[in-house]
């Protein structure tokens, strides 16, 4: 069985500030990882995966994230968040190969102050 | 333009009614799924489908059916709405390596009166 656990339901942030949604994870098996963001009235959005190979993952939006095995982390950062980031972000994990079951986490709603 | 489509977006339907959530995708993607999703609680896999002619239950429970009779066309029925099921039902679909993660459609909000 696999987990995601994403800690901070809500995170307020000033524009221009650096932010990190923190994730992590729980799997007994070989994991890929990928965020998501939704922005109102909206489905999600794939920002970034992590499949193999380079732990630090860029995305689209100026996002990145870092997997972390030891510490079963998949957190994600930006260094300067602008107005239109005010979303809800989810940390999803599948297992590695086809035909696995993907688990979403309940969500971060950032929101950025101007 | 490749992209996957929920209608309708919003729709407010009494008790009892019969309905059906419609969920085509452009993208020529084997797999397809359907989400239910309520504030504050993870996504639920409600439905999922390899390929055309095979349908199966996801883990929340759902009194909910689909179809997989096209490859492009995925939709969901209700034979009789409820109150419970007032929800975010969202659309997605997949390579099948799954390696790209999902696509989503914009989802369909039911309120059931």
């Amino acid at each position: 069985a696999q987990s995601v656990t994403q800690l901070d339901s809500q995170v307020p942030v000033f524009e221009e500030a650096p932010v990190e949604l923190r994730c992590n994870y729980s799997s007994s098996v070989s994991v890929y990882l990928f965020w998501y963001v939704q922005y109102p009235n909206q489905g999600l959005q794939l920002l970034l995966k992590y499949l193999s190979g380079s732990t630090l993952v860029k995305g689209i939006n100026g996002f990145e994230a870092e997997f972390n095995k030891s510490q079963t982390s998949f957190h994600l950062r930006k260094p300067s968040v602008h107005i239109s980031d005010t979303a809800e972000y989810f940390c999803a994990v599948s297992g590695a190969g086809g035909y696995q079951k993907v688990t979403f986490g309940t969500g971060t709603k950032l929101q950025v102050i101007p | 333009e490749a992209d996957i489509y929920q209608t309708p977006r919003y729709l407010v339907i009494g008790t009892g009614k019969k309905i059906t959530l419609e969920c085509s995708q452009t993208m020529g993607h084997d797999k397809m799924y359907w989400y239910q999703q309520d504030p504050g609680m993870e996504l639920h896999l409600i439905h999922y489908s390899y390929g055309v002619n095979s349908t199966e239950k996801g883990d929340l429970s759902s009194e909910s059916t689909v179809s997989r009779i096209r490859t492009e066309h995925f939709p969901l029925t209700l034979e009789s709405a409820r109150p419970s099921h007032t929800s975010q039902y969202l659309c997605a679909s997949s390579e099948r390596s799954d390696n790209g993660g999902y696509t989503f459609g914009s989802g369909t909000r039911l309120t059931v009166v």
